[in-house]
């Protein structure tokens, strides 16, 4: 069936250094994407998302890259801070743009 | 800008007993959704509801869960009975559209959850 997946689990960075996390789903269909943030304790908190008309979406630190060739999507996340610290996840939205999620990327930012 | 409440914030309960969780959305917003989030998983959309009526509850396994939004604001879930695999954080979210043009409008605002073990 189609999946929405993350490559790694985990990702440890060190304070100011970049962070990339990925994601590749399987469904053509998806045409509305969405990176969330979920710290300890606390509901997933929306980031930054993209459309499949586009290729790139900048935020404040953020950008999302969307590669629909190879149904890859990428949170970039510059100058990453020990706040950053959190499960992120990818999810997709069909024509309802209810969002489907991923199991999630934990990154672990080093002080 | 007060945001998603829910309560309680952790339960335990035994297997076969119920419960009910209670969500109050953000002020306004239309659409209020539930979610269970299994440990180590993403959030699994329950049920959606579009003001007090429901929109998309396909994935609730309607034999031992049910959830109102009487009055389109409020909204309740409860298990009975609850079974082991139902221990999860149950989301509630709310957002002032109902998800179909993906703009700013359908950004889903997510409340703490709620913490279930079911023994």
């Amino acid at each position: 069936g189609e999946s929405v997946g993350l490559h790694l689990p985990t990702l440890s960075v060190q304070e100011g250094d970049n962070s990339i996390i990925n994601c590749a789903y399987s469904n053509s269909a998806s045409d509305y994407f969405i990176w969330y943030k979920q710290e300890s304790g606390k509901g997933p908190q929306f980031i930054i998302d993209i459309r499949s008309n586009m290729d790139k979406r900048q935020g404040q630190r953020v950008t999302v890259l969307l590669n629909k060739t190879v149904k890859h999507l990428s949170l970039q996340i510059a100058a990453t801070q020990p706040g950053d610290s959190a499960v992120y996840f990818c999810a997709e939205g069909g024509g309802s743009y209810i969002p489907t999620f991923g199991r999630g990327t934990s990154l672990i930012v080093h002080p | 800008e007060a945001g998603v409440a829910q309560s309680p914030r952790y339960k335990i309960i035994e297997k076969r007993q119920s419960v009910a969780f209670w969500c109050n959305p953000i002020s306004g917003h239309a659409t209020l959704y539930w979610y269970q989030q299994i440990l180590g998983q993403g959030p699994k959309l329950l049920i959606q509801f579009q003001n007090n009526g429901v929109v998309d509850d396909s994935q609730l396994p309607k034999d031992r869960f049910s959830a109102e939004r009487l009055k389109g604001v409020d909204s309740t879930l409860k298990i009975q009975p609850a079974k082991l695999e139902d221990s999860a954080v149950y989301l509630c979210a709310s957002s002032l559209d109902r998800g179909l043009t993906g703009g700013p409008s359908d950004t889903q605002y997510f409340g703490p959850g709620t913490r279930l073990t079911v023994l």
